[in-house]
């Protein structure tokens, strides 16, 4: 089936570490994002990326960085510079696939991973 | 900067209760509107979404929408809500041009409906 996977689901770390969380795609979808859920805060956008090998920042990247070196992935690693890493990322990603001209609007979400500092 | 605003954190419900959730947001120019929503242990997903032509808008399960755009305003609703429509709903928007890649989300409403 068609989709995003996230991995892993739950993940806990010590402070001072860095932590990559895996974002894999088969919709064929340009446009990834990656976003964090707080309770209460809703979603707030991290960073996301239009096409292979570029990606801008969204409201929150201090202390995250990514990589979009394949269509499919888009790798997000959760720095110690990170003040207050504990939460829950999701991973999204959107049509139109290429040369489409109107945005459907629609994201489509991976189950997400629960990151914790201890 | 662009902001959405959903009126209530919490609704309880009982069954056959009507439902309606707020949301406000603060961008002027044309925007595109969505309500996600998350069932317990799910994804999030995409419950409806407005663009243009009629302000009323169905979605899936029978939830509805409507854009008021004078009072910048997109609430969600459900004439009887059904004890299945426990969940997160999220209000989100998204403003043109140019801004397709970023959609704003509001906070969320965590609705449980009682049996």
């Amino acid at each position: 089936d068609g989709g995003i996977t996230q991995s892993p689901k739950y993940l806990f770390r010590k402070e001072g570490q860095n932590v990559t969380l895996s974002c894999e795609q088969n919709l064929n979808h340009d446009a990834m994002y990656w976003y964090r859920q707080d309770p209460g805060q809703g979603l707030r956008l991290i960073y996301y990326s239009q096409i292979v090998n570029d990606f801008q920042k969204g409201d929150i990247a201090e202390g995250y960085s990514v990589s979009r070196e394949k269509k499919e992935s888009f790798p997000l690693t959760v720095t110690s510079a990170q003040k207050n890493p504990t939460a829950f990322y999701l991973c999204a990603s959107s049509a139109p696939t290429s040369g489409r001209a109107i945005w459907s609007g629609e994201l489509f979400f991976g189950e997400g991973s629960r990151l914790t500092v201890l | 900067a662009q902001s959405v605003s959903q009126h209530n954190h919490h609704v309880i419900l009982s069954e056959a209760a009507s439902l309606e959730l707020g949301c406000n947001y603060s961008y002027g120019g044309t925007v595109n509107l969505f309500w996600y929503v998350q069932y317990p242990g799910q994804h999030l997903q995409l419950l409806l979404k407005y663009f243009s032509g009629d302000p009323l808008v169905k979605g899936i399960k029978g939830f509805e929408a409507e854009f008021i755009k004078s009072k910048f305003s997109f609430n969600l609703r459900k004439p009887s809500v059904q004890w299945s429509d426990t969940a997160e709903y999220f209000c989100a928007v998204t403003s043109l041009p140019g801004g397709y890649n970023k959609l704003i989300f509001g906070a969320g409403t965590r609705l449980a409906v009682h049996p």
